[in-house]
């Protein structure tokens, strides 16, 4: 199972992109990258999910590069309702669900 | 409507009792999984099933069982040999536990033990 890596704790401002990158060195070749999002005392939901290259959907965008040792959630234009824990997965063909600690990200006015 | 059910949401048990946590999916998924959660922290994976009468333990098995004796269900127990049994309890649901799988969230039990 791939170990992600991830930072943290970010800070930013309304208005601005956000861009949180998840590491995964040991990605084998059947496994894709998902993001969910976490208010507290909820239950995490999907963001976006992604095998290579590029994934954008109403919410996010999902940047892969060719080798795929990382990945990179981006968030345009973030609001005070972009504040949560946002959790990056890598999943293989018996995937678990194993979460890491994720990256909380704090929006300020 | 379809989703995935959890409850109680707040469940208070006197030290030593057993407790059960109810999970409950109409999405028609295979897999199913139990996490647990504590303030501050990531979520850490107790069991999953990835089809009726089979699961696995995650990385803190120990202290809690569970069940799977039909598609829709997935209770846990949460038994008295858990040592720090307060937490925030999560259950999930999906298709398949193949990597492109989207999981979908209850809305968690809060269980505190006195």
């Amino acid at each position: 199972l791939a170990k992600t890596t991830q930072p943290i704790s970010m800070d930013s401002y309304e208005g601005q992109e956000v861009n949180i990158t998840c590491s995964h060195n040991n990605i084998a070749t059947n496994d894709y990258i998902t993001w969910y999002q976490q208010f507290p005392s909820q239950g995490p939901r999907f963001i976006i999910q992604g095998y290579k290259t590029k994934v954008t959907n109403e919410v996010a965008s999902l940047f892969i590069p060719a080798d795929r040792k990382s990945s990179t959630l981006s968030l345009p234009r973030v609001s005070l309702s972009d504040t949560a824990v946002y959790y990056c997965l890598v999943g293989d063909l018996n995937n678990d669900m194993r979460f890491g600690a994720g990256t909380r990200l704090t929006v300020k006015p | 409507d379809g989703g995935i059910t959890q409850s109680p949401k707040y469940l208070f048990r006197k030290e030593g009792q057993n407790v059960t946590l109810s999970c409950e999916q109409n999405l028609n998924h295979d897999a199913m999984y139990w996490y647990r959660q504590d303030p501050g922290q990531g979520l850490r994976l107790i069991y999953y099933s990835q089809i009726v009468n089979d699961f696995q333990k995650g990385d803190i098995a120990e202290g809690y069982s569970v069940s799977r004796e039909k598609k829709e269900s997935f209770p846990l127990t949460v038994t008295s040999a858990q040592k720090n049994p307060t937490a925030f309890y999560l259950c999930a649901s999906s298709f398949s536990t193949g990597g492109n799988t989207e999981a979908f969230f209850g809305q968690g039990t809060r269980l505190t033990v006195v």
